[in-house]
């Protein structure tokens, strides 16, 4: 079965760290391009960090030099370190799988359960 | 950046009524959307890619329509199942959500 588990979430004060991770079966993680998005509570979806099946990574603006996505492919999964958080990186962190159809990326087709980052003193 | 913009923001329906939601991109994104259903506690599930390709296992009556800057997605008969709150996304440039449509029991 294709699935994403995401672990890691919880409470962390503000200027704290966080990682989070996402476990991939039925695929495998190195073959395709993954991302996190996350969901503030009572609010829309916003796409944080994408990683390439090579080694490339994009970020939004609000968590460049923040945030690091990384990819351990002994382990199939995917890692989001979050470094210097901010009460506005509250939410719910999703972890998705970017498809590809004739080599040209598409919609974020696989999603994880999600996990709940709560920054806060 | 581009930016999604979908209306209404909120749809009061009833079962069997044909429900449409548009959304809008700020610059032409061909046919690079995306429509996306989620539920309260939910990860968002994957309905519509490539503006109107429906993704396997989701139901003939949800549809996607346009190209360029606008786009819809239609329900033909709305079922129980079907309340949820419904995002648009592009994939042009980077990846834009729309801010959501709510689709509520009339």
């Amino acid at each position: 079965e294709v699935q994403l588990v995401e672990t890691g979430g919880g409470l962390i004060q503000p200027g704290g760290s966080l990682r989070l991770s996402c476990a991939a079966s039925g695929f495998t993680v190195s073959n395709n391009y993954m991302g996190w998005v996350r969901q503030a509570p009572g609010k829309g979806l916003e796409w944080v960090s994408v990683i390439y099946s090579g080694a490339g990574s994009y970020y939004r603006d609000s968590v460049k030099g923040r945030f690091t996505i990384s990819r351990d492919n002994s382990k199939n999964t995917v890692y989001l370190q979050m470094n210097s958080l901010r009460a506005e990186d509250t939410a719910v962190y999703y972890c998705a799988r970017i498809s590809e159809v004739g080599g040209i990326l598409d919609a974020f087709d696989i999603w994880g359960q999600g996990t709940m980052v709560t920054v806060s003193s | 950046d581009i930016q999604m913009t979908q209306s209404p923001s909120t749809l009061s329906a009833s079962v069997g009524d044909r429900v449409t939601i548009t959304c809008r991109a700020s610059q032409s994104i061909s046919s690079w959307l995306a429509w996306y259903q989620q539920k309260p506690g939910k990860a968002p599930k994957l309905l519509i890619y490539k503006a109107s390709n429906l993704e396997s296992g989701v139901p003939s009556r949800f549809s996607g329509s346009g190209s360029g800057t606008e786009f819809t997605l239609t329900i033909s008969s709305l079922q129980p199942d079907d309340f949820a709150t419904y995002y648009c996304q592009q994939y042009n440039h980077y990846w834009t959500f729309g801010q959501g449509t709510k689709v509520e029991i009339k």
